[in-house]
C-alpha cells in the first residue's frame, strides 16, 4: 500500500518568514502533486513533479522532487497571509492505477 | 472548460438514510474518481472508474457504499444505510486518462446526524 505522510501537520508562522513543508512517500512513485486546499474549497493543483531532481516554482512556493530518498519538499519564502491554506501533497504509481493517494495535509496559518 | 460538476453541495439526512451524489465530469474525461474527504483529513480514494469500467474500488464499503458509472460519463455514488462515520466532503474528479492530471469538482458535505 502506497501511504504518504506530511509534517508538520499544523504550522503557524509569521509573514516574511521561510519554512519548509516535507512530504514522504512508501514505494516508487511516478509522480507527485501539491494540492492547495482553502477552508469550503475544493481542492487546487499547484504543482506536478515527475522526475529526480525536479524543481518547480510559482509565486513564494517551490516545490522539489528526490525520488531516491522519497521525499519531496514544498518550501515557502517570504510568506504573506494569502498563504494561509491546507497543503496536500499526493502520489500515484501504476499499481495504484495512478490514482492519488494523499497526505494528511498540512493547516498553515501566516500571521502578522 | 467547463469544470467537474456536483450536486447536491450540501446535504444533511439521519443515520439509517439512503442518500446520492451525482457527478458530471469535464467532458471528453474517460477517468473518474470518487473521493472521501473526512474533517481533518486528507482525500481518501472510495472508487476509480475508467470509462464505465472499474479500476479500483479496494476502499470502497461495499456493504452500504455503492457508485455507477453508466455510458462512461455521469456517475453516482450511493450510501445506504448512511452512518455518523460517514459524514464528510465527497469529491469527484476526472482525467483526461489514468496519468493525466486530476481536476476535481467542489465536493458534497454530507452530515449524518
Amino acid at each position: 500500500e502506497l501511504k504518504v505522510e506530511q509534517n508538520p501537520l499544523f504550522l503557524s508562522m509569521q509573514e516574511g518568514k521561510n519554512y519548509t513543508i516535507y512530504c514522504n512517500y512508501s514505494t516508487t512513485s511516478d509522480r507527485l502533486y501539491w494540492y492547495r486546499q482553502d477552508p469550503g474549497k475544493s481542492l487546487e493543483s499547484l504543482f506536478v513533479l515527475l522526475s529526480n531532481g525536479a524543481v518547480k516554482q510559482e509565486g513564494r512556493l517551490m516545490a522539489s522532487l528526490d525520488t531516491k530518498a522519497r521525499l519531496s519538499t514544498l518550501h515557502i519564502t517570504a510568506a504573506v497571509h494569502d498563504l494561509s491554506a491546507t497543503y496536500f501533497c499526493a502520489v500515484d504509481n501504476s499499481n495504484s492505477g495512478y490514482a492519488l493517494n494523499f497526505g494528511k495535509g498540512t493547516s498553515l496559518l501566516v500571521t502578522p | 472548460e467547463a469544470g467537474v460538476a456536483q450536486s447536491p453541495r450540501y446535504k444533511i439526512i439521519e443515520k439509517r438514510q439512503s442518500v446520492a451524489f451525482w457527478c458530471n465530469p469535464i467532458s471528453g474525461h474517460a477517468t473518474l474518481y470518487w473521493y472521501q474527504q473526512i474533517l481533518g483529513q486528507g482525500p481518501k480514494l472510495l472508487i476509480q472508474f475508467q470509462n464505465n469500467g472499474v479500476v479500483d474500488d479496494s476502499q470502497l464499503p461495499k456493504d452500504r457504499f455503492s457508485a455507477e458509472r453508466l455510458k462512461g460519463v455521469d456517475s453516482t455514488l450511493k450510501i445506504q444505510p448512511a452512518k455518523l462515520e460517514d459524514s464528510a466532503v465527497y469529491l469527484c474528479a476526472s482525467s483526461l486518462d489514468l496519468t493525466s492530471p486530476l481536476h476535481f469538482g467542489n465536493g458534497t458535505r454530507l452530515t449524518v446526524t
